[in-house]
This record gives C-alpha cells, structure tokens and sequence, in this order.
C-alpha cells in the first residue's frame, strides 16, 4: 500500500465549475501538507501548504485536512481552461523529513 | 525573482554514455534535492544534500551520483544510463530550519536515452 494515494482521473469538469481533488493518506505521523500544480513537461509549482488539521484558503483554492480520517482535500472554485493540470498531494512527517507524494490528479477543465 | 533553474531542459545521451544535469537556485536555502519522475507517476527522490551532506535514497541505484560544490548549485551524473533511467528529473529546493520548510521545484529537466 502507497503512503499517500491519489485517483489519476482523468478529471473532466466545464469551465466555472468546482473541481474536488482527493488524497488519503496511511501514515499517522504526517504533519504538514501540501497540493503542487504541474503543466505538462514542467516542474511541480507549490499551491497549497497546510499544517495538521484545518482550512486554508487562497484565492480560489481551499485545502482541507481531516487527520482523524487521514484524509487530505483541494477544491478550485470558478475553475479555468488554465486549471488544467495534473495536481500532486504531498506529505510530510516533520521539518526536516522528505515528502511523499501521491501519484497526481490529471484535471481537464472544458471551456 | 528568486528561483531554481535547471539546464538544460531537455537531453539526449546514448545508451551507457555519461551524462551530466544542472542545478542552480537564488534563493540561498540549504537543502537541495534531485527526482526522477516517470510519465503519469509521482516524483522520486533520489537523494537530497543538506548543506554539505549527502544523503541518498536506499533504493537510488548506484548508477546516479551527485555533487553540491557550493551553496547555490547541486549536480545529478548519470554514470551509464540506460533506457529506463529516460525521465524528467526534477531539482527541489527548501530551507530547513523554518517553519514551513516547503520544497520549490525547478522546470526539470528531460532526458531521452537512445
């Protein structure tokens, strides 16, 4: 079993829509998370970090974290032809540790 | 702007043939990392330097080495590639020692073997 997993989609949603982007996790000593956006052929660009349990927003984007059922969540909302992306949840045990990835969502939003 | 720049972006090599990827960042942090990712998978990690010391993934093969001769720059050699070592490798940054200590990629850079 992978220590982080994610669906590889493809997800396909119209433009303007909400796009729900999940990953679950299985390791219980995962501290901090994080969601990165990547283009096709390009690197990883960081969109979302958060600490333990909770919300964050920004912008469009809203990241959740519920550690009780290790379960980690993004949501972009009024979604873009420009969202189109392969979107990667990231996990890590503590400062100083390496991260563990999930194996990417491919979005496809539709004008 | 403060970044992580990685050439070239794309390479070719022949099989065995050695091959040499860069690495450089401005934003002076401490740790520096080197991935392999294969088309549709999550990124690697191959091995990460923090300051000067190296430390290497147990399941990195023998046939990737890296260098860090100074702060600002991190190199991945590829001694004999083969065919299944053709990937986007990916260079990360981070600061250790703050609170959040994310990781910032570079635009990777793409290998072919032929």
């Amino acid at each position: 079993q992978k220590e982080v997993e994610q669906d590889p989609g493809p997800l396909s949603v119209p433009e303007g829509a909400i796009v729900s982007l999940n990953c679950t996790y299985s390791n219980s000593a995962f501290q901090y998370f994080m969601w990165y956006r990547q283009y096709s052929r390009k690197g990883p660009e960081l969109l979302m970090y958060t600490y333990s349990s909770g919300n964050k927003e920004d912008g469009r984007f809203t990241a959740q974290v519920d550690k009780s059922s290790k379960y980690i969540s993004l949501f972009i909302r009024d979604s873009q032809p420009s969202d189109s992306a392969t979107y990667l949840c990231a996990a890590g045990r503590a400062a100083g540790n390496k991260l563990t990835f999930g194996g990417g969502t491919r979005v496809l939003v539709k004008p | 702007d403060a970044m992580v720049i990685q050439n070239p972006r794309y390479q070719v090599t022949q099989f065995g043939k050695p091959v040499t990827l860069s690495c450089s960042q401005t934003l002076n942090h401490n740790v520096m990392y080197w991935y392999q990712q294969k088309s549709s998978q999550a990124p690697k990690l191959l091995f990460h330097y923090y300051d000067k010391d190296f430390n290497n993934e147990a399941d990195t093969p023998d046939n990737f080495q890296s260098r860090r001769p100074n702060t600002s720059f991190c190199f991945l050699d590829i001694r004999s590639p083969g065919l299944g070592d053709a990937a986007m490798y990916l260079c990360a940054t981070s600061a250790r020692g703050s609170f959040t200590e994310t990781q910032y990629f570079g635009p990777g850079t793409r290998l072919l073997v032929l």
